[in-house]
């Protein structure tokens, strides 16, 4: 069965500081991967997605992931955090030929001054 | 284009009432998501409808849970009857249906039953 493993419930930087966030995947095909972002009482906004080809992803507000598959990870990775990154991040597998998601527990991001 | 637009975006209901919430996803969209987001299982896929049709209601937690998507711009989730461990935020999302095609998600309906 498919799952996704965020190791860090909180993590907790400096503005301005780097940021990465941990992923690790169990998944029996190439996977799709993606990261999405929740701010409060928001719904999930999506950052990037990785299908194939080149291992390292852009997507938006500044941030990257890379694939590893050797690892079975895909972290986040942000050179200079805005306090306005604070949110919640979840990083997903798709499965099935439907898309359906599997989501990782979520990494609650807070931003010091 | 106005996103996936669910209603209400808050719902208070009491235990043993009926709880409908409704969606409607981004046209041109084929494939629609129901997803529960609770602080202790986080996120979790409830039912997956393809063209209108339910592909995968794996994830539906017992039979007080019905969904249905009676045309390609409007779904329900209903529960019936509500328990206050139905408690959650809600989410409605929708996507073209292709294999890693971006999922776009609603703003949630929270819903509390005391």
């Amino acid at each position: 069965a498919q799952s996704v493993t965020q190791p860090d419930i909180h993590i907790t930087v400096s503005e301005g500081a780097s940021l990465e966030l941990r992923c690790n995947y169990s998944y029996g095909a190439t996977p799709y991967l993606f990261w999405y972002v929740q701010s409060p009482g928001q719904g999930l906004q999506l950052l990037l997605k990785y299908f194939s080809g080149d291992t390292l992803v852009q997507g938006i507000k500044g941030f990257e992931a890379e694939f590893k598959r050797s690892q079975s990870s895909f972290n986040l990775r942000k050179p200079s955090v805005h306090w306005s990154d604070a949110a919640e991040y979840f990083c997903a597998v798709s499965r099935g030929a439907g898309n359906m998601l599997t989501f990782g527990g979520g990494t609650r991001l807070m931003v010091k001054p | 284009d106005a996103g996936v637009i669910q209603s209400p975006r808050h719902e208070v209901t009491e235990m043993g009432q009926e709880v409908t919430l409704r969606c409607k996803p981004i046209s041109g969209h084929n494939s629609l998501f129901w997803y529960r987001q609770t602080m202790m299982r986080g996120l979790e896929l409830l039912i997956y409808f393809n063209n209108n049709v339910p592909i995968d209601d794996s994830g539906m937690p017992e039979d007080r849970f019905s969904a249905k998507m009676p045309n390609a711009s409007f779904s329900t989730l209903k529960i019936q009857p509500s328990e206050p461990r139905d408690s959650a935020v809600y989410f409605c999302a929708s996507s073209f249906g292709g294999a890693g095609d971006t999922q776009y998600f609603g703003p949630g309906t929270r819903l509390t039953v005391l």
